[in-house]
């Protein structure tokens, strides 16, 4: 079935440093890979997003690169900052329908 | 605000009982999508609805069950509940273009269920 796995588990950077969460997925249909952003007690929103058809996005200090042969994907943070601290998730769109099979999670800690 | 509205915001109850969860998604978004989050646990897919009808199926149990009514508000309905069911329960929306076209989905705030 679909599967998608995310490491790490959880990662702890200094503030200003650089974070890198990565995922791959089992489905070669995939065709959408979005990360969304948890705070404590919060709903998950959506803060990028890419689809097969690019290989890299960027949004300010975040971006997301795509790699379809290896069937993986990765978010990057650079300048980390306190407020980024949170659980991040990505997704892959599922074989022919728009549903999303969420990552385990990773929990970012960024400290002062 | 994401415009995805879910009804309650808290539950306690008790094993063996059964409780409905209320979700009205963002208007003009055909589909709802239903996630379990258990502590510190990922997002587990449910179920999805587009517009009224069951699309995607995931790791639910039998005990469990939806539907999508003409408004297109939806509803989860946990039955014989288990210690085990205490999670937050998050529904979302979407435009969800047909064919397979996933776009953003839209969270509520979720229903904290509590089994005692």
């Amino acid at each position: 079935g679909e599967n998608v796995e995310q490491h790490p588990s959880t990662l702890s950077v200094q503030e200003g440093d650089s974070a890198v969460i990565k995922c791959t997925y089992s489905d070669s249909a995939s065709n959408y890979f979005p990360w969304y952003k948890q705070e404590l007690g919060k709903r998950p929103q959506l803060i990028i997003d890419i689809r097969s058809n690019v290989g890299e996005k960027k949004d300010q200090r975040i971006a997301v690169t795509l790699n379809k042969t290896a069937k993986h994907f990765s978010l990057h943070i650079t300048e980390t900052q306190p407020e980024d601290s949170a659980v991040y998730f990505c997704a892959a769109s599922g074989r022919l329908t728009d549903k999303l099979i969420f990552g385990t999670g990773t929990r970012l800690q960024v400290f002062p | 605000d994401s415009g995805v509205t879910q009804t309650p915001k808290h539950l306690i109850t008790a094993t063996g009982q059964r409780v409905t969860l209320r979700c009205s998604p963002r208007s003009g978004d055909l589909s709802v999508y239903w996630y379990q989050q258990s502590l510190d646990q990922g997002l587990q897919f449910l179920i999805q609805y587009y517009n009224g009808e069951e699309r995607a199926k995931g790791n639910i149990l039998e005990r469990f069950s939806a539907q999508q009514f003409p408004d297109l508000h939806s509803e989860l309905n946990l039955s014989s509940l288990e210690l085990g069911d205490s999670a937050l329960y998050f529904c979302a929306s979407s435009v969800a273009i047909a064919g397979g076209n996933t776009g953003e989905l839209f969270f509520g705030e979720g229903s904290r269920l509590t089994v005692l």
